[in-house]
């Protein structure tokens, strides 16, 4: 059975700090890795995706990394701020070259204080 | 521009009713998706339409009906539908399958009542 976990569930740090939210997935048959950000009541806002082949993808202040072997991977956030206070979600992306079918982790709600 | 519109924003509906959702993307996208989610939940897969066919509905109850009219244009009809069904709807596009970052809209909140 395809299933994402992520842990931890919920993380509250100091503005500034660095932080890493980790994703683990049991199928390593994935064609990417995406990670998203939802703020309460909104739609999804995708953050990273990360090709099966590649091992890790930078935006601004956000990497994101990727161990398909070992079925894990990490987004790590640099100089937290609290603007970023949101969940994050991970999905691993399976499916075919016509259809992607997203499995996502329960979530790390984050907190990020002034 | 990578955007995915959906309406309503909210909807509130009773258990005789009829009703439908309705998604648009001008990506070029030929896959188009329907995920449910409850509060405090991740989004769970309902349908999936590639190039304007049904290729995946994760036996989602027919009282929930989608439909692709075009490949810009996806609804979901309700009808008959329980109070459980009160959720966020969402949305979503992808350009290669599952190859391609699937985007999302910003949901409708369904009220069953």
């Amino acid at each position: 059975k395809q299933e994402v976990t992520q842990i931890p569930a919920a993380l509250s740090v100091p503005e500034g700090e660095n932080l890493v939210l980790n994703c683990s997935f049991t199928d390593s048959a994935i064609y990417n890795l995406q990670w998203f950000r939802q703020d309460p009541g909104k739609g999804l806002t995708s953050l990273l995706l990360i090709q099966s082949s590649q091992r890790e993808q930078t935006s601004g202040r956000l990497n994101a990394s990727l161990d398909k072997s070992s079925g894990r991977s990490t987004l790590y956030i640099a100089a937290s701020q609290p603007g970023d206070s949101a969940t994050y979600l991970c999905a691993a992306v399976y499916g075919s070259s016509n259809t992607g079918k997203l499995i996502f982790g329960q979530g790390t709600t984050l907190q990020v204080k002034p | 521009d990578t955007e995915v519109t959906q309406t309503p924003k909210h909807l509130v509906m009773g258990m005789t009713n009829k009703k439908s959702l309705k998604c648009e993307q001008h990506m070029g996208h030929r896959a188009m998706y329907w995920y449910k989610q409850k509060a405090k939940k991740p989004p769970e897969l309902m349908f999936v339409y590639s190039y304007e066919k049904l290729s995946i509905n994760e036996s989602v109850p027919s009282r929930f009906s989608p439909e692709c009219p075009n490949s810009s244009l996806l609804n979901l009809h309700l009808h008959a539908l329980q109070p459980e069904d009160s959720a966020l709807y969402l949305c979503a596009s992808s350009g290669h399958g599952a190859y391609g970052e699937q985007y999302f809209g910003p949901g409708t909140r369904l009220t069953v009542t």
